[in-house]
């Protein structure tokens, strides 16, 4: 089964600075996506970042990136430039990929809060 | 084009009733997924429907149950509440293929049983 881990239960960061969510995760499948979601206090889980096994470019959005270790199984999100509205509960979840049984179901890691000091 | 919608957004609940909850899928998407949520546990995954079918079943007991129906929407069932089952629910749906594979979630329903 496959799992994934968050090791940092709380992260703060200055307005304006970097910050950098970690995740691990363990699977012995090949075919498989990543995803960074963002929870606010509306409880709206909202999409950051994908990131599909199979591309060693790691992906971009704006402020947000990923460092994505396929070999150590590690997939961290960096935050450049925080800004108040980044606080907010941050998710890693895996997704197999097409083709397999558990094509649909996203395995959470247990989130970390990140707090974000003006 | 209208996101993903659950219905209600807040109930409260005796323990020993049964609940029945909504999720309406963004327009074009057939898989459905739902997910608990609580402080204890984190996100767990429930089940998944696609074109009417269960095609994934997380670790829950029979008490839960789904449903989808050809509009795609889907509904879950919660029977013999019990303290535990207080949570939020949350519905996920995606288009198919390996260019669609985001999960779009609605806001919740939170679920009190008392």
């Amino acid at each position: 089964a496959q799992t994934v881990t968050q090791s940092q239960p709380e992260m703060s960061v200055q307005e304006a600075e970097t910050v950098t969510l970690s995740c691990t995760y363990d699977t012995s499948e090949s075919d498989y996506y990543l995803f960074w979601y963002k929870q606010p206090p509306s409880r709206q889980m909202i999409l950051v970042i994908r990131q599909e096994a199979y591309k060693q470019q790691n992906a971009t959005e704006n402020r947000f990136s990923v460092n994505f270790q396929k070999a150590a199984k590690s997939f961290s999100l960096k935050i450049s430039d925080s800004q108040l509205g980044d606080a907010a509960m941050y998710f890693c979840a895996y997704r197999r990929g097409a083709g397999g049984t558990s094509y649909g179901k996203l395995t959470f890691g247990q989130g970390t809060i990140l707090t974000v000091h003006p | 084009k209208a996101g993903v919608t659950q219905t209600p957004r807040y109930l409260i609940k005796t323990r020993g009733q049964q609940v029945t909850l909504s999720c309406s899928p963004i327009s074009g998407h057939r898989s459905v997924s739902w997910y608990q949520q609580t402080p204890g546990q984190g996100l767990q995954f429930l089940f998944e429907y696609f074109s009417e079918t269960q095609r994934n079943k997380g670790n829950f007991p029979g008490r839960f149950s789904g449903r989808q129906f050809s509009n795609s929407r889907s509904e879950m069932n919660v029977s013999t509440l019990e303290l535990g089952d207080s949570a939020l629910y949350l519905c996920a749906s995606s288009l198919e293929g390996r260019g669609h594979t985001e999960a779009f979630f609605g806001q919740g329903t939170r679920l009190t049983v008392v």
